[in-house]
């Protein structure tokens, strides 16, 4: 059974930094992308950043890109969001989510419970 | 970047009844649409990819068509569990993915 487990949400200053961490399980990590999506409270679905099964592929919506590090660990199954320059707009539950091949996801097929990242002084 | 625009924003049905939700795309995905559904409090869940296929475990009143700008999720006989927000989202330009603004599916 796949399984995502979000986790490193928290309550952080404008301008502060958190890493998200994803730690997946049920499916040979390293063969599929993973993407993290965000959903503001109240709101629709929003891509953030994705990365290939290998980890040299990167990609970023234009709204987080300079400010926020997807990475990953295929030793330890483990997907990373490291956010610095937070701003209030960037207040979401975070979601990891798996892709279908290994350089990059099509759609997303599994999709964990979420982090709650709130951005507020 | 592809603009995704859902019709209606609601939409108020009756159990047993047919819904039929609309997704726009502002240039052609070919068949590159996925659906999802999203109920409080939950992760969304996969319904539908290459625009009419069924995800694993997808009951059969849930079918998706269309393909090129425009396309349609239909319920064919809405259950109480079926009540909840659905959205489409794209993966035929990329990046970025993107998804529609959702539908919400009401009780009438």
């Amino acid at each position: 059974e796949v399984q995502l487990l979000e986790s490193g949400g928290g309550l952080v200053q404008p301008g502060g930094s958190l890493r998200l961490s994803c730690e997946a399980s049920g499916f040979t990590f390293s063969s599929y992308a993973m993407s993290w999506v965000r959903q503001a409270p109240g709101s629709g679905l929003e891509w953030v950043s994705g990365i290939s099964g290998s980890g040299v592929t990167t990609y970023y919506a234009d709204s987080v890109k300079g400010r926020f590090t997807i990475s990953r660990d295929n030793s330890k199954n483990t997907l990373y969001l490291q956010m610095s320059s937070l701003r209030a707009d960037d207040t979401a539950l975070y979601y990891c989510a798996k892709g279908q091949q290994v350089v990059a996801v099509e759609y997303f097929d599994y999709w964990g419970q979420g982090t709650l990242v709130t951005v507020s002084s | 970047e592809i603009v995704m625009t859902q019709s209606p924003a609601t939409l108020s049905v009756s159990p047993g009844e047919r819904a039929t939700l609309s997704c726009r795309a502002s240039q052609s995905v070919s068949d590159n649409l996925a659906w999802y559904q999203q109920k409080p409090g939950q992760a969304p869940r996969l319904l539908i990819y290459d625009a009419s296929t069924r995800a694993s475990g997808i009951p059969a009143r849930f079918s998706g068509s269309g393909s090129g700008t425009e396309f349609t999720l239909t319920i064919s006989s809405l259950q109480s569990e079926d009540f909840a927000v659905y959205y489409c989202q794209q993966y035929n330009n990329w990046p970025p993915w993107t998804f529609g603004r959702g539908t919400k599916v009401e009780i009438k």
